[in-house]
């Protein structure tokens, strides 16, 4: 069964502080994409960061880097130097190589950048 | 700029009545989905489809009907048969049996119904 799991409804982070939002994922599919999404107040989906499993390195944009531990199965977003402006909900998604066109999401966590 | 297009932004309805919401890409992606979200929930998957005249019920199919008569065009009629039908509801799209793409949705269609 695929299933993502992310353990923290609701963070707190400084301005200008790093920020890990974790991220954990089941799957039995031999190959997968994880993604995170962030979802400001207004209700869009914003795509923010890809990882495939077979992936070396831990994939970055910006200021998001994924810290991914494939025998832990966990696909932690982190986010350096936060603004005011990335308090925001945070979904971590998944898609598999033999479930390819199901997505599945968690249940998300509720960032708060205090200034 | 290709993209999703949803609309409208806000519907209002009274109980009883059917209501499409619609939905439309031009990003020529074969599959395409509609999700549910409720005031601080995550995303529960309604219908999706993978290809033109095919679509799949997802983990809330109840009271919703949908269509895929066009690639670009995917409407999600909620019926008067859904019990709870007020939230926010989101359409996205991604190219078919990739598992490297991500999803890209459209900006919402908030419905509320009394």
């Amino acid at each position: 069964a695929q299933k993502i799991t992310q353990t923290q409804p609701g963070m707190f982070v400084q301005e200008k502080e790093a920020v890990t939002l974790d991220c954990t994922y089941d799957t039995s599919d031999p190959s997968y994409g994880l993604f995170w999404y962030k979802q400001p107040s207004s209700g869009e989906m914003i795509f923010l960061i890809y990882q495939g499993s077979y992936d070396q390195q831990n994939a970055t944009e910006g200021r998001y880097s994924l810290n991914f531990q494939k025998a832990r199965k966990s696909a932690n977003l982190v986010i350096s130097a936060s603004q005011l402006g990335d308090s925001a909900m945070y979904f971590c998604a998944m898609r598999g190589s033999n479930t390819g066109n199901q997505f599945y999401f968690g249940t998300g966590t509720s960032l708060t950048v205090i200034p | 700029d290709g993209g999703i297009t949803q609309s409208p932004k806000y519907l209002f309805r009274k109980e009883g009545q059917n209501v499409t919401l619609s939905c439309e890409q031009n990003l020529n992606h074969d599959a395409m989905y509609w999700y549910r979200q409720d005031p601080g929930q995550g995303l529960r998957l309604i219908y999706y489809s993978q290809i033109v005249n095919d679509f799949q019920k997802g983990d809330i199919a109840e009271g919703y009907s949908v269509s895929r008569e066009k690639k670009e065009s995917f409407p999600l009629t909620v019926t008067s048969a859904q019990k709870n039908p007020t939230a926010f509801y989101l359409c996205a799209s991604s190219p078919r049996g990739t598992y490297n793409s991500p999803l890209h949705f459209g900006n919402g269609t908030r419905l509320t119904v009394t």
